[in-house]
């Protein structure tokens, strides 16, 4: 079946490190990916999106890499700092919009 | 804020009683998805509805079931609660069934 899973549940940085965060996923046929960020008490942000005829895409101190060979999506975190704090998820993205999530990495940051 | 209004924020249910949840769309979204998210996990698609027509549904019991109205606000309603329906219930608005979604900030739900 369908599923999308994260390899580590925490994460911890030092501020200004740079952060790193997987995901794997299991539907060879997804083509369509997206990193949210949860902050206690909120609901999931969108932070970037990639779709499968991409490798990587830059964003703003973010970078969303996607390797289809090994089904595994990473989100790269520039020089990260406490406002980073938070839970990310990968989602994967099926036909009319449903979200298949991951079960999320906590991300704490040190100052 | 993403425009999303979900209430009420808290609620406390006891085990077998009927609840019901809701959510504001962005304006001109007409799409509405919900998702539960129970502690330390990842949220779960619960159903969608799209143009106040059920467009989708997860892996959840008929006892979960929703409403959309012509105004694209949308309810989740819970009967014969469990204690495994404690979780955070998302709601999401999207301007098509297939565009993002912004989520709510959600419905903490526990059931006792």
């Amino acid at each position: 079946g369908e599923s999308v899973g994260l390899h580590l549940p925490t994460l911890s940085v030092q501020e200004g490190d740079n952060s790193i965060i997987n995901c794997a996923y299991s539907n060879s046929a997804s083509d369509y990916f997206i990193w949210y960020k949860q902050e206690s008490g909120k609901g999931p942000q969108f932070i970037i999106d990639i779709r499968s005829n991409m490798d990587k895409r830059q964003g703003q101190r973010v970078t969303v890499l996607l390797n289809k060979t090994v089904k595994h999506l990473s989100l790269q975190i520039a020089a990260t700092q406490p406002g980073d704090s938070a839970v990310y998820f990968c989602a994967e993205v099926n036909q009319g919009g449903k979200l298949i999530f991951g079960q999320g990495t906590e991300l704490s940051v040190k100052p | 804020e993403t425009g999303v209004t979900q209430s009420p924020t808290h609620l406390i249910k006891t085990r077998g009683q009927q609840v019901t949840l809701r959510c504001s769309s962005q304006s001109g979204h007409n799409t509405v998805s919900w998702y539960q998210q129970a502690l330390g996990q990842g949220p779960q698609f619960i159903f969608q509805y799209y143009r106040e027509e059920e467009n989708g549904r997860g892996n959840f019991p008929p006892r979960f079931s929703g409403l959309q109205f012509p105004n694209y606000s949308s309810e989740l309603n819970v009967n014969a609660l469990e204690l495994d329906d404690s979780a955070l219930y998302l709601c999401a608005s999207s301007l098509d069934h297939d565009a993002e979604a912004f989520f709510g900030q959600g419905t903490r739900l526990t059931v006792v």
